[in-house]
């Protein structure tokens, strides 16, 4: 089945400087990419995902790159804000043993601080 | 208001007594799944529902079950809890499955079993 890694697990970034998240994967045949965004107490909330006929895609200050290729993708947060401060999780949509039902699998998390 | 509704937040029970987390939905979806997120491990699938009465085993199905019995309740079954049950749990849920539209998860059930 699919593997997804993702790094680093903490990361810490100072108010205004860019944060970026780099997951891989190993399905070839995955075709979907999230990414969600989890704040003290709260479920995971989508932030933005990618398919895999695009290498990148773009919603104000945050950004995703994928590389088919070489099987990862990233997630890029610019001018961070505190408000950024969360656990950050990115998934990959694989088929179920070649049928056609599909289910996410998602990396370990990243927890951002944006310090001050 | 669109929501994923669980409940109770916080469950606190004994190993082997019956419990039942209750997951709702008001936006009409089609797909609901369970996961559990243990520090270290992400999150992981427990059971999914493509539909009302269709319900199917995730990653780690041991210990649980599910029922879809109308559109909108997919509730979460430990029959004999256990310690290694310990975890946070979310619902959540799709118009119509993984990727054709976004998961929309709810605030999750902190279980803690003694």
């Amino acid at each position: 089945g699919e593997n997804v890694e993702q790094h680093p697990s903490t990361l810490s970034v100072q108010e205004g400087d860019s944060a970026v998240i780099k997951c891989t994967y190993s399905d070839s045949a995955s075709n979907y990419f999230p990414w969600y965004k989890q704040e003290l107490g709260k479920g995971p909330q989508l932030i933005i995902d990618i398919r895999s006929n695009v290498g990148e895609k773009k919603d104000q200050r945050i950004a995703v790159t994928l590389n088919k290729t070489a099987k990862h993708f990233s997630l890029h947060i610019t001018e961070t804000q505190p408000e950024d401060s969360a656990v950050y999780f990115c998934a990959a949509r694989g088929l179920i043993n070649t049928g056609t039902a599909s289910k996410l699998t998602f990396g370990t998390g990243t927890r951002l601080q944006v310090t001050l | 208001e669109a929501q994923v509704t669980q409940n109770p937040r916080y469950l606190i029970t004994v190993t082997g007594k019956k419990l039942t987390v209750t997951c709702s939905q008001n936006m009409n979806h089609e797909y609901m799944s369970w996961y559990r997120q243990d520090p270290g491990l992400g999150l992981r699938q427990i059971y999914y529902s493509m539909n009302v009465e269709v319900t199917d085993k995730g990653d780690v199905p041991e210990g649980y079950k599910v029922s879809r019995k109308e559109k909108r309740n997919f509730p979460l079954i430990l029959e004999s809890p256990s310690p290694n049950q310990t975890s946070l749990y979310f619902c959540a849920s799709s118009f119509r499955g993984i990727g054709n539209s976004p998961l929309h998860f709810g605030n999750g059930t902190r279980l803690t079993v003694t």
